[in-house]
């Protein structure tokens, strides 16, 4: 598959553990994207990198999360002392990078996080 | 205000009914627009990028208002395979995307 892949699929953990997710992009593409999604809503953007360089943050994007792409492939998220209110899917996306506003992005299957 | 609204719906159709979705967006810099399909618990995908001029892929039409900021989609004939959830996504500068709530589609035999 070839496909924007995220690991795990499913995690449930307990409030204030720590997380981490994967996101591994289609491998020519260099920009990768993080994206939260609540029940009933759209996705909301958090992040996004090109090559290694995360080049912009949401407001979403508390002092608990923290994303990095050290050698601008695949792609970590953490959220430390996680919350209730951080059970979402969170979803990874990648695209080519330029000035071409028709790139599309292609997501990945996402990872779904329960805080109990 | 949200940067994309759109009606949740949800919308029950029979098949071989005629569907339209509609969406507002906020920001009159936007430059770019699409509508993307969700299925239960799927990720997003790309269903049409949409253009100033309007434009079909099939049974799909995009249309794009830039003075009212209005988006939409029409789906004709549609069939059991239309039933999922449609996105209407703008995006503003050059990367970020902003998804509308989505707009539940069922088509019923």
């Amino acid at each position: 598959d070839t496909g924007v892949s995220q690991d795990p699929r499913h995690k449930i953990t307990k409030r204030g553990q720590n997380v981490t997710f994967r996101c591994d992009p289609i491998s020519e593409h260099n920009r990768l994207y993080w994206y939260r999604q609540t029940l009933g809503q759209g996705p909301e953007f958090l992040t996004y990198f090109q090559n290694e360089a995360q080049l912009e943050k949401s407001r979403l994007l508390s002092d608990r999360f923290s994303a990095e792409r050290p050698k601008g492939s695949f792609s970590t998220l953490e959220i430390q002392r996680t919350e209730q209110g951080d059970s979402a899917m969170y979803l990874c996306a990648s695209s080519l990078a330029g000035q071409s506003v028709h790139y599309e992005q292609y997501f990945g299957p996402g990872t779904r996080l329960t805080v109990t | 205000r949200k940067e994309v609204e759109q009606d949740p719906g949800p919308f029950n159709v029979p098949e071989g009914a005629t569907v339209a979705f509609n969406c507002t967006y906020s920001n009159s810099a936007s430059q770019s627009f699409f509508w993307y399909r969700q299925d239960c618990r799927k990720e997003p995908k790309l269903l049409m990028s949409v253009y100033s001029s309007g434009n079909e892929d099939g049974r799909f039409t995009a249309q794009l208002n830039r003075a009212s900021q209005y988006i939409s989609l029409l789906i004709r004939d549609s069939k059991l395979s239309d039933s999922a959830t449609y996105l209407c996504v703008v995006k503003t500068g050059a990367n970020n995307l902003f998804f509308g709530t989505g707009t539940r589609l069922t088509v019923i035999p």
